[in-house]
């Protein structure tokens, strides 16, 4: 099976641009969450998608948000970027089931925002 | 919110040594997993572990969910278990809560 797979892998954008982000989970994997890591925050988690409906949200501002389509795959998306949100943004996907339920992740975006 | 605070921060090995990693966290979970950061900034999975104890091959991790803890093992370290190595719970919903990581560094 392939693993999680996250376009684009590296993005420079500047301030008071937007960017969209893309993750393709497992196939079968009907959760998706995201993550935003920076090295004075650490891993933090966004918001999490379960079909299509948003469940999870994380201390961010309206800047940050995200959608899933019906095949699973979610986007993100950030308005009005601001220097802070230079980061390595990490999506994981689950199945979500009762018992064992691991989140894989996948590579990362990388966004530099100047 | 739950808290996760991992020890040590920073970890320098000689080839061959064995090392603990330790997570705390500060409420149930229903889910632990530990992950080894690459260089790269992939999160590769190495154990889902709520409770128990796991081995595989040199890594093996132990769980004492009634004492919240959990603790990760490396067995004659190589020089390619270095990089960051996470432990991360959920107390609810999908959402996981990272600790602040132990930087590992193995020496040949």
């Amino acid at each position: 099976k392939a693993g999680v797979t996250q376009t684009p892998r590296y993005l420079i954008k500047t301030r008071g641009q937007q960017v969209t982000l893309s993750c393709s989970p497992i196939s079968g994997h009907r959760s998706v969450s995201w993550y935003q890591q920076t090295p004075g925050q650490g891993l933090q988690f966004l918001f999490e998608y379960f079909s299509e409906t948003q469940r999870n949200k994380g201390n961010f501002p309206g800047r940050f948000s995200g959608r899933q389509f019906s095949n699973s795959r979610s986007e993100m998306n950030v308005s009005t970027l601001e220097l802070g949100d230079s980061a390595l943004y990490l999506c994981a996907s689950s199945l979500f089931t009762s018992g064992e339920d691991t989140q894989y992740f996948g590579p990362g975006t990388r966004l530099t925002v100047l | 919110g739950i808290q996760v605070e991992q020890s040590p921060p920073d970890l320098i090995l000689q080839e061959g040594a064995n090392s603990t990693l330790r997570c705390n966290f500060s409420d149930s979970v229903n889910n632990l997993q530990w992950f080894h950061q690459n260089p790269w900034g992939q999160l590769i999975n190495l154990f889902y572990i709520p409770s128990g104890t796991k081995q595989n091959g040199r890594l093996s991790a132990t769980t004492v969910a009634t004492e919240r803890y959990s603790l990760l093992y490396i067995s004659s370290s190589q020089t390619t278990d270095s990089g960051v190595y996470f432990c991360a719970v959920e107390a609810a919903g999908n959402k996981l809560t990272f600790g602040g990581g132990t930087r590992v560094l193995v020496k040949p």
